[in-house]
């Protein structure tokens, strides 16, 4: 089955830098790739997502990109707040054939220093 | 637009006892997952309903069922609990497009 690692577990920056967080997957058949942000006490929020037919996408100051070929993909935050903090976590999933199983890094704890 | 309701939002059950726990998803939306948060195992996939038939299951025991009814609202039950379950259980809503949308959780703690 898919395995998805992903780096750090956890990154501390001051804010207005930027963040980067890395996943990697070993399912070469999966083609979709979200990415949550989980704050204390409540569910993962989805933040952006990527497909494989496309290399990068950006909502603001939040970007991902996917590298189909090495099977990694990146989180970029730039201009870091404080109200970034909190645990992000990357996930894989094959949608060809049905399905929205969605296989989960170990997340990383950001904090944003003031 | 409403989000995805689960209930109840906190439990606390005693060991061998069952449990069943609520999702309401997104209007429109017929694909609900299941998933188990620890801090030891992180978020795992349990099962996906998908008009009311089960069209994915992750690696967990038979304790762990689920069903989803004709409105799309779905219950997971979990049997014979263990300590082990003690656990944030969560649901996800999706078109079946891969866009999933979480709830709160209902945080199951087994004494």
């Amino acid at each position: 089955g898919e395995n998805v690692e992903q780096h750090p577990s956890t990154l501390s920056v001051q804010e207005g830098d930027s963040a980067v967080i890395k996943c990697t997957y070993s399912d070469s058949a999966s083609n979709y790739f979200p990415w949550y942000k989980q704050e204390l006490g409540k569910g993962p929020q989805l933040i952006i997502d990527i497909r494989s037919n496309v290399g990068e996408k950006k909502d603001q100051r939040i970007a991902v990109t996917l590298n189909k070929t090495a099977k990694h993909f990146s989180l970029h935050i730039t201009e870091t707040q404080p109200e970034d903090s909190a645990v992000y976590f990357c996930a894989a999933s094959r949608l060809t054939g049905g399905g929205n199983k969605l296989t989960f890094g170990t997340g990383t704890q950001l904090k944003v220093e003031l | 637009k409403a989000g995805v309701t689960q209930t109840p939002r906190y439990l606390i059950k005693t060991r061998g006892q069952q449990v069943t726990l609520s999702c309401s998803p997104i209007s429109g939306h017929r694909s609900v997952s299941w998933y188990q948060q620890t801090p030891g195992q992180g978020l795992q996939f349990l099962f996906e309903y998908f008009s009311e038939t089960q069209r994915n299951k992750g690696n967990f025991p038979g304790r762990f069922s689920g069903r989803q009814f004709s409105n799309s609202r779905s219950e997971m039950n979990v049997s014979t609990l263990e300590l082990g379950d003690s656990a944030l259980y969560l649901c996800a809503s999706s078109r079946g497009d891969g866009e999933a949308f979480f709830g709160q959780g209902t945080r199951l703690t087994v004494v």
